[in-house]
């Protein structure tokens, strides 16, 4: 099955400097590509997603990258703000035979954003 | 407006009982998932449903089952609770359609505490 890494765990950044994290897949048949942001005890919500047929997506300070190739992709956020702290995932998802998704999740990463 | 809907919120009860949990979603979604996020946060699928039919079932104990009456509705129920249990399990729902993916939508989670 599919296996997803996630680094790093944690990640602290100053206010306005930029984050990175970085998660590789294993299997090629994946092809759909989403983060998920988590604020403590709330419900995981969808913040960006990319395809496999696409390198890069963004949306104002968010942007996802995707390495098909490398089986890399990576979520970029830029300007950061206290708002933006939370736990990021990501996924990667690949239909079944009965044409389901099936989401494997990252371990994900909790962002600190230092005022 | 809810979209997914879960209840109840929390859930407190002792090792060997028998406890259900209840998710609702008025999204018009065909496809219904429930997940596992353990202490450390780790999200992982058990069960996925399409038009009420069990579509994807992980390595889950079979004290687990779910049922789906309907596509708007996906219950948990779980016999025989242990410690190992405890978790916070989030239902959700997506619309697949065609060969893309697309976003699901989670519900707010159910924070299930055995004693």
């Amino acid at each position: 099955g599919e296996n997803v890494e996630q680094h790093p765990s944690t990640l602290s950044v100053q206010e306005g400097d930029s984050a990175v994290i970085k998660c590789t897949y294993s299997d090629s048949a994946s092809n759909y590509f989403p983060w998920y942001k988590q604020e403590l005890g709330k419900r995981p919500q969808l913040i960006i997603d990319i395809r496999s047929n696409v390198g890069e997506k963004k949306d104002q300070r968010i942007a996802v990258t995707l390495n098909k190739t490398a089986k890399h992709f990576s979520l970029h956020i830029t300007e950061t703000q206290p708002e933006d702290s939370a736990v990021y995932f990501c996924a990667a998802s690949m239909r079944s035979n009965f044409g389901n998704e099936k989401l494997t999740f990252g371990t994900g990463t909790r962002l600190t954003i230092i005022p | 407006d809810t979209a997914v809907s879960q209840t109840p919120k929390y859930l407190v009860t002792q090792m060997g009982n028998d406890k259900s949990i209840k998710c609702e979603q008025n999204l018009g979604h065909d496809t219904m998932y429930w997940y596992k996020q353990d202490s450390k946060k780790f999200l992982k699928i058990m069960f996925s449903y399409n038009n009420k039919e069990l579509i994807i079932n992980e390595t889950v104990p079979n004290r687990f089952s779910p049922k789906s009456p309907d596509k708007a509705h996906l219950n948990l129920h779980i016999n025989s609770l242990e410690l190992g249990d405890s978790a916070v399990y989030f239902c959700a729902s997506s619309q697949v359609r065609g060969p893309y993916s697309y976003e699901q939508y989670f519900g707010p989670g159910t924070r299930l505490t055995v004693t």
